[in-house]
């Protein structure tokens, strides 16, 4: 299994900031994905985080928006930028150990702009 | 467009009921099928699914996938009220990412 430490648990912040979102895995993986889900919504792909190159993004999600960092095999950033309300949602990252292996998720960010 | 769909999005019951949730999917290169629990904001795993025709049981719950109609379904029996929760179901496909339902929202009544 993996424990995955994610920081903030939540936060309220100002529309117009930016926030990061960190993402520390206990040991050393491929591939890192980043989710959000709006209220009352499921849970939807941002982007695969790629160690040593850019991030793969969805569709509806940009670089500019969201950028993400992976500076190693246990470590991941999400910034959320030029935040607005519609930005509100729980921010999830997600790891997978091995191929054909559960998901496992870090605890979550619950973020507030106003 | 990959998509997956599950049924019903609300489901009330009442303590030792039994429930059957459904999940429907429509992708290009699937590897698998998960099933989540969500209480609070982490879905917790349940389930992972490859083969068709497979149970997974653990405890009241279980779980079986059909690849050839592309469905599977989520069975929790004598429900207690610490089943209340959202329950996921997400397919994973090649790329490794995973592709989520609504998810069905249910709620034990005592």
């Amino acid at each position: 299994s993996a424990v995955i430490s994610q920081k903030p648990s939540r936060d309220i912040c100002q529309r117009g900031t930016s926030l990061t979102i960190q993402c520390q895995v206990d040991s050393q993986v491929t591939m890192m994905f980043w989710y959000r889900q709006q209220p009352g919504q499921s849970l939807t792909l941002i982007a695969t985080a790629n160690q040593g190159s850019e991030a793969t993004y969805e569709s509806g999600f940009v670089i500019d928006k969201f950028p993400i960092s992976r500076p190693n095999l246990t470590f991941s950033t999400l910034t959320v930028s030029n935040m607005s309300p519609e930005d509100s949602s729980i921010y999830l990252c997600s790891v997978d150990l091995q191929k054909n292996t559960e998901a496992f998720f870090g605890q979550g960010t619950r973020l507030t702009v106003v | 467009e990959d998509k997956v769909v599950q049924s019903p999005l609300s489901l009330v019951v009442h303590e030792g009921d039994t429930v059957t949730l459904n999940c429907s999917y429509e992708v290009t290169n699937f590897r698998s099928l998960l099933w989540y629990k969500q209480e609070k904001k982490a879905p917790t795993f349940l389930f992972m699914l490859t083969s068709s025709g497979i149970e997974k049981k653990s405890g009241r719950l279980s779980s079986i996938l059909d690849k050839k109609e592309l469905f599977s379904i989520l069975n929790i029996t004598a429900t207690q009220t610490g089943d209340s929760a959202v329950y996921l179901c997400a397919v994973r496909v090649n790329t490794g990412k995973l592709i989520f339902g609504q998810g069905t929202t249910l709620q034990v009544k005592p």
